[in-house]
């Protein structure tokens, strides 16, 4: 099956520092998403994006998909960014189950 | 706006009982999927429906079934269980199979004792 790398594993900030994360794939994808799970364990779609940039606020995600990488990027971090961010992927002709990266913890302080 | 419901939120089982899980998917929302988060893991798929048909499986174990209703609920239901089966369950529904963002439920944490 397709390997969902991200990286860094673990990120420790202060607040309103910026980051980014990253996220590569192994395979052609059709399906993109970024999650945020919260310290309480809920899971949050932040993107859907296969292809191309988005912006959300203070969050932002770009995927290459010809090259197999998408990246999160968080700037200004606050301490209510704090949590694990998700990569998923949907791979090509095999199904439409989301496949999910390990993920990155962020912990931002004040 | 209305989200993914799931019910019960805990759930404490011993050994070898059964445990049966449900999940209200957002309105109009016709792809609903459960997926197994263990403790410091990432969420694995289990199974998938989509128009109440099961349209992708997982990881999902013998022990384990699922299905789709009329009205779109979706049950899990869990035989046998074991110590290992502690987990969170989440459920999640789209619009259309896999074109969609994905909303996932709270999750039902499942002790078993």
């Amino acid at each position: 099956g397709i390997q969902v790398e991200q990286s860094p594993p673990d990120l420790i900030l202060q607040e309103g520092a910026n980051s980014t994360l990253r996220c590569n794939f192994s395979d052609s994808v059709n399906n993109l998403q970024w999650f945020h799970q919260n310290p309480w364990g809920q899971l949050i779609n932040l993107f859907y994006i296969p292809s191309g940039t988005k912006q959300n606020g203070r969050l932002s995600a770009t995927t290459v998909a010809t090259e197999r990488y998408s990246l999160l990027y968080i700037s200004s971090s606050q301490t209510t960014d704090s949590g694990v961010y998700f990569c998923a992927v949907e791979q090509e002709n095999s199904g439409y189950a989301l496949n999910f990266g390990k993920g990155t913890s962020l912990l931002v302080t004040p | 706006a209305a989200g993914v419901i799931q019910s019960p939120r805990h759930l404490i089982k011993e050994k070898r009982e059964t445990a049966t899980l449900k999940c209200y998917p957002i309105p109009r929302h016709d792809t609903v999927y459960w997926y197994q988060q263990g403790p410091g893991q990432d969420p694995q798929f289990l199974i998938s429906f989509y128009e109440k048909m099961q349209s992708d499986k997982g990881s999902i174990p013998d022990r384990f079934s699922a299905q789709q209703f009329s009205d779109y609920h979706s049950e899990l239901n869990m035989s046998s269980l074991e110590l290992g089966d502690s987990a969170l369950y989440f459920c999640a529904s789209s619009s259309g199979t896999g074109r969609s963002p994905l909303h996932f439920g709270n999750g039902t944490r499942l002790t078993v004792t």
